[in-house]
């Protein structure tokens, strides 16, 4: 599985928009790019997937370059609420793909402040 | 609807003793997996099942950690001759099938090995 890169830490203020942006620049032609995110004492949840160009969902958007070695996930005015450890993984998603694991690194851990 | 299930929440136990963590996955997610997760860290895959059988085993560290899902929905993983090494919170997914968009986790079990 392609490994990933994204800063240890953000800061950011409520009602700014953040962008985490990661690197992976072994990013193979099946893998698509997922985010999740991650609250203490809790599992990760699944925020959004994409393969290339924009995903936009009713909590983020994820933006991917043609060469797909990087992406960003841009959360719109964000809230204390959002203070979390954000994931990037890169891998296999499609239905039929044998393999089911994901690879999550240490993730970014996001502070927003008021 | 109901998520993903783990219990215990806690587990305290001493060094050497044996261990079972139990996961109830979402009704009908054929495909189960177990992560382990270590302070300051993201979770790190052990063990993915399709149905009753492991599909991949490989994140597994040794010989002391073992799982089954005999019947295809609950799953327990088995830790024999526990080592302080294996504290961690041990996160159990479910998702509707191998390689499928999104993985649900649970809460997590806390083991505490002393």
């Amino acid at each position: 599985l392609a490994k990933t890169t994204q800063p240890i830490s953000m800061d950011s203020y409520e009602g700014q928009e953040v962008n985490i942006t990661c690197s992976h620049n072994n990013i193979a032609t099946n893998d698509y790019i997922t985010w999740y995110q991650q609250f203490p004492s809790q599992g990760p949840r699944f925020i959004i997937q994409g393969y290339k160009t924009k995903v936009t969902n009713e909590v983020a958007s994820l933006f991917i370059p043609a060469d797909r070695k990087s992406s960003t996930l841009s959360l719109p005015r964000v809230s204390l609420s959002d203070t979390a450890v954000y994931y990037c993984l890169v891998g296999w998603a499609d239905r039929g793909s044998t393999l089911g694991r994901l690879y999550f690194g240490r993730g970014t851990q996001l502070t927003v402040w008021p | 609807g109901a998520g993903v299930s783990q219990t215990p929440s806690n587990k305290v136990t001493e060094k050497g003793k044996y261990v079972e963590l139990r996961c109830d996955p979402i009704s009908g997610h054929t495909a189960l997996y177990w992560y382990r997760q270590s302070l300051g860290q993201g979770p790190e895959f052990l063990i993915y099942f399709q149905g009753t059988g492991a599909a991949d085993d490989s994140g597994l560290p040794n010989d002391r950690f073992f799982a089954v899902r005999p019947e295809g929905s609950v799953s327990t993983l088995k830790i024999q001759r526990t080592e302080r090494g294996d504290s961690a919170v041990y996160l159990c997914a479910s998702s509707l099938g191998q390689g499928a968009r999104e993985q649900y986790f649970g809460p997590g079990t806390r083991l505490t090995v002393t």
